[in-house]
């Protein structure tokens, strides 16, 4: 049964910081990887897609990192901002047929001006 | 492209009474699967299909439920004789088969709340 961590529940930073989010998770036959944003009481927001077969994504500030072999990936935000405070889930489907997400609890990001 | 959407967004129904959702993937997507997510957890499958076909269905989902996607476009999750444990978000999300990476869009979701 494949379980994804993600570390660290809660993070508070001041705008401009850098960060990284990690998320592990058990069972490295996976097809790909999702870092998803969730505002409170909102539905969730894909931010990047890593393929089993690359190592890392980039889309702005946001960079994703994969490494299958040892059941790890970080999502790494430059230059943070307020608006970026959210929930950061990510989520990885094993291989197979059906692609079914098993999702981390999330980290709870707070930027503060 | 409208994105996935789901009706009705909020709901508060008493307990023992039945309540049911509906999602409209993206309009070209051939997977349909609903999650349900509670307060401090990530979203948990529910079930998928492939077109109209029920393909999987989890443990979580209790005779209670039910879900369908006639003629393989929107889809509707039912649940009869609603419990205080079925408070939670249900979540909806679409994807495209055929596509390598298989990504999917997630709609806004539907917040249950069970009194």
């Amino acid at each position: 049964k494949q379980e994804v961590t993600q570390i660290p529940a809660a993070l508070s930073v001041p705008e401009g910081e850098n960060l990284v989010l990690n998320c592990s998770f058990t069972d490295s036959a996976i097809y790909n990887l999702q870092w998803f944003r969730q505002d409170p009481g909102k539905g969730l927001t894909s931010l990047l897609l890593i393929q089993s077969s690359q190592r890392e994504q980039t889309s702005g500030r946001l960079n994703a990192s994969l490494d299958k072999s040892s059941g790890r990936s970080t999502l790494y935000i430059a230059a943070s901002q307020p608006g970026d405070s959210a929930t950061y889930l990510c989520a990885v489907p094993l291989g197979g047929s059906n692609y079914k997400l098993t999702f981390g609890k999330g980290t709870l990001l707070t930027v503060n001006p | 492209d409208t994105g996935v959407s789901q009706d009705p967004r909020h709901k508060i129904t008493k307990r023992g009474q039945n309540v049911t959702f509906r999602c409209d993937p993206i309009s070209e997507h051939n997977r349909l699967y609903w999650y349900r997510q509670t307060l401090g957890q990530g979203p948990e499958f529910l079930t998928y299909f492939q077109n109209e076909a029920q393909l999987e269905k989890s443990r979580l989902l209790s005779d209670r439920f039910s879900a369908e996607r006639p003629k393989g476009s929107f889809s509707t999750l039912e649940i009869q004789r609603t419990e205080q444990g079925d408070s939670a978000m249900y979540l909806c999300a679409s994807s495209l088969v055929l596509a390598g990476d298989h990504e999917q869009y997630f709609g806004p979701g539907t917040r249950l709340t069970v009194t």
